[in-house]
């Protein structure tokens, strides 16, 4: 089965400032997707990123950006100029096949 | 457009009630998944559903936790009897095909006193 870690329970950042997120999983399979979904106190959950397993390319959505690291099974989000409204749970998926595996999550604080 | 809708939003019974959620996927959407927060255990799928069909309910908790999906439009969830350990946020959420990405409702917070 799969498993998606993410080792941060909680990370704080400066506005304006950049802070990255970790997540590590493990498979056994080649052909899979990563994601990092954002819950604010809203608790809706919110498609930040997604990444191919196939890409070697990082993907990035404006001031979101991964560092994928197949071989080391490694996936982080890196937020880059840091507003409030990025404080929120952030989660990593993992989906092979139909099915989302989920970590943790990490609280993100952002300090005005 | 509009995304996935759940209802309601916030349910508080008694244990030993039945209770039902209710979600409507997006329109054209042909994977439905239905999933539980909670602090103890994250986030978990319980059932997923690919046109109608229910494809894999190994997440389901209990017999007292069923789902249906009549239609591609409407999918619920029910518990019976419902217990204070179900107390959670349960989610559903959509997707199309073979794209990868699934989007999720509001959620429903459940509360069992």
């Amino acid at each position: 089965a799969q498993t998606v870690t993410q080792s941060q329970p909680e990370m704080s950042v400066q506005e304006a400032e950049t802070v990255t997120l970790s997540c590590t999983y493990d498979t056994s399979e080649s052909d899979y997707y990563l994601f990092w979904y954002k819950q604010p106190p809203s608790r809706q959950m919110i498609l930040v990123i997604r990444q191919e397993a196939y890409k070697q390319q990082n993907a990035t959505e404006n001031r979101f950006s991964v560092n994928f690291q197949k071989a080391a099974k490694s996936f982080s989000l890196k937020i880059s100029d840091s507003q409030l409204g990025d404080a929120a749970m952030y989660f990593c998926a993992y989906r092979g096949g139909n099915m989302l595996t989920f970590g943790g999550g990490t609280r993100l604080m952002v300090k005005p | 457009d509009a995304g996935v809708i759940q209802s309601p939003r916030h349910e508080v019974t008694e244990m030993g009630q039945e209770v039902t959620l209710r979600c409507k996927p997006i329109s054209g959407h042909d994977y439905l998944f239905w999933y539980r927060q909670t602090m103890m255990r994250g986030l978990e799928l319980l059932i997923y559903f690919n046109n109608n069909v229910p494809i894999d309910d190994s997440g389901m908790p209990e017999d007292r936790f069923s789902a249906k999906m009549p239609n591609a439009s409407f999918s619920t969830l029910k518990i019976q009897p419902s217990e204070p350990r179900d107390s959670a946020v349960y989610f559903c959420a959509s997707s199309l095909g073979a794209l990868p990405e699934q989007y999720f409702g509001p959620g429903t917070r459940l509360t069992v006193t």
